[in-house]
């Protein structure tokens, strides 16, 4: 079956580091791929998505790129702000059968 | 993307009560999708409802405990059944479009 294995947080960083999140799968067939963020006290939203290898997915700074031939999808940022700490999800989405598999979640906190 | 209206968004229950939680999506879509996260954990699946048939269920979930509804191809329902604190959880309907999964608002439910 389809899983999603990223790094186990918290991840604390100080404000203008570099971030990296790793993030690897196991899906059948040629999958989606998404990071989402989820927010202190809010819902989940999309951060980026790479529907095919190589592709890059890229928003608000954030980059993840598609590596096929070391099933990865690691998340990085040049230079994290206090605003990004939230709770960061790969996942993927493979085959006709659309539900969306999740990793376990990676929480990042960004001290001033 | 698509917009899902999902309420109540937040609730605190009395144990071995009923809650029911609505989706509403702004167009028609096949699926739809259940999640339950639970306190510090990721997301995990439910069930999949398509319109005109029942839903199916995850291994751990059964239908008595969180039936589900789907009148048509804009609506459903979930409701969490004979409620106990375990029950207590953000609970998220979700649906795809183009390869992207879309999330409602989420319900933080709270069993006291």
């Amino acid at each position: 079956g389809n899983s999603v294995t990223q790094m186990e947080g918290p991840v604390t960083l100080s404000e203008e580091a570099f971030l990296t999140i790793n993030c690897t799968y196991t899906a059948t067939g040629y999958p989606s791929l998404f990071w989402y963020v989820q927010y202190p006290g809010e819902g989940l939203q999309l951060l980026l998505k790479a529907t095919k290898a190589d592709d890059k997915g890229s928003n608000k700074g954030f980059e993840a790129t598609y590596r096929k031939e070391t099933t990865s999808f690691h998340l990085e940022k040049g230079s994290v702000q206090v605003s990004d700490s939230a709770v960061y999800f790969c996942a993927l989405i493979s085959g006709g059968y659309q539900k969306v598999t999740f990793g376990t979640g990676t929480k990042l906190q960004v001290i001033p | 993307s698509a917009v899902i209206s999902q309420k109540p968004s937040r609730d605190i229950c009395q144990r071995g009560t009923s809650l029911t939680i609505q989706c509403q999506v702004d167009s028609q879509v096949t699926m739809m999708f259940w999640y339950r996260q639970q306190p510090g954990q990721s997301l995990t699946l439910i069930a999949t409802a398509n319109q005109g048939s029942e839903a199916t269920y995850e291994s751990g979930f059964v239908i008595d405990k969180f039936p589900i509804s789907r009148p048509n191809l804009t609506f459903s329902t979930l409701t969490v059944s004979n409620m106990s604190p375990e029950d207590s959880s953000i609970y998220l309907c979700s649906s795809d479009r183009n390869t992207e999964a879309f999330f409602g608002q989420g319900t933080r439910l709270t069993v006291v």
